[in-house]
């Protein structure tokens, strides 16, 4: 049972231009949703998190777009840059259980320069 | 560096055989998680601690697997009878309770893991 779903599985983009990564999920008690990058072997790096009292949540070039409603959430990377090239992950998890995480699939980020 | 540490970075082993892992977590973080992450997925919780009381256990972790927090400091995972299906990247991960009730959910703190190869 996967309970986050991740789009696109991979991505292109040339420098510049913006990128958007797209999770759905399933499970409504779900109250927090944070979004982690990866670097080859690397862990993962939490990025930005957001909960769903808000819609949008905005850190640098980073900004997730959050749909309550449609229990879909976003992530948009304005100019992107080729140090932005990796794998990226949406999570979710529910209330005082931040940290065990359910994760989507990752996308595999590459931006051309 | 004050990050997560986890040693040693690569393992290869046979199949059959018995690993463990050590994770060190940042000094002040009294939870402590395991994931473990095959390729082309994303991590997957396996089990989780509070000082050193393991709180959670996922049905991922069979009983071949055990986890350990003594003092609740450094954590160890151990895999016996290793099967090449164990193949993965093991995760640790840290952080801190929440400072308040009504606080945001403490991030996690991701080492860089444990690459396991059974062969």
């Amino acid at each position: 049972q996967q309970q986050v779903k991740q789009s696109p599985q991979s991505l292109i983009v040339q420098k510049g231009g913006i990128s958007i990564i797209n999770c759905a999920y399933e499970n409504t008690a779900f109250d927090y949703f944070p979004w982690y990058q990866q670097f080859p072997g690397k862990g993962p790096a939490l990025l930005i998190a957001i909960r769903p009292d808000v819609s949008e949540k905005k850190e640098g070039r980073f900004t997730i777009s959050f749909n309550k409603s449609a229990k879909q959430f976003s992530l948009h990377i304005m100019d992107s840059q080729p140090g932005d090239s990796a794998t990226y992950f949406c999570a979710a998890s529910k209330y005082n259980q931040g940290g065990k995480l359910i994760f989507g699939q990752g996308t595999e980020l590459s931006v051309k320069p | 560096d004050t990050g997560v540490s986890q040693n040693p970075r690569h393992k290869i082993t046979k199949r059959g055989q018995n690993v463990t892992f050590r994770c060190d977590p940042i000094s002040e973080h009294n939870r402590l998680y395991w994931y473990r992450q095959t390729l082309g997925q994303g991590p997957e919780f396996l089990t989780y601690f509070q000082n050193e009381a393991q709180l959670e256990k996922s049905r991922l972790l069979s009983d071949r697997f055990s986890a350990e927090r003594p003092k609740g400091s450094f954590s160890t995972l151990e895999i016996q009878r290793t099967e090449q299906g164990d193949s993965a990247m093991y995760l640790c991960a840290s952080s801190r309770d929440r400072i308040r009730r009504s606080s945001y959910n403490s991030p996690l703190h991701f080492g860089n893991g444990t690459r396991l190869t059974v062969t």
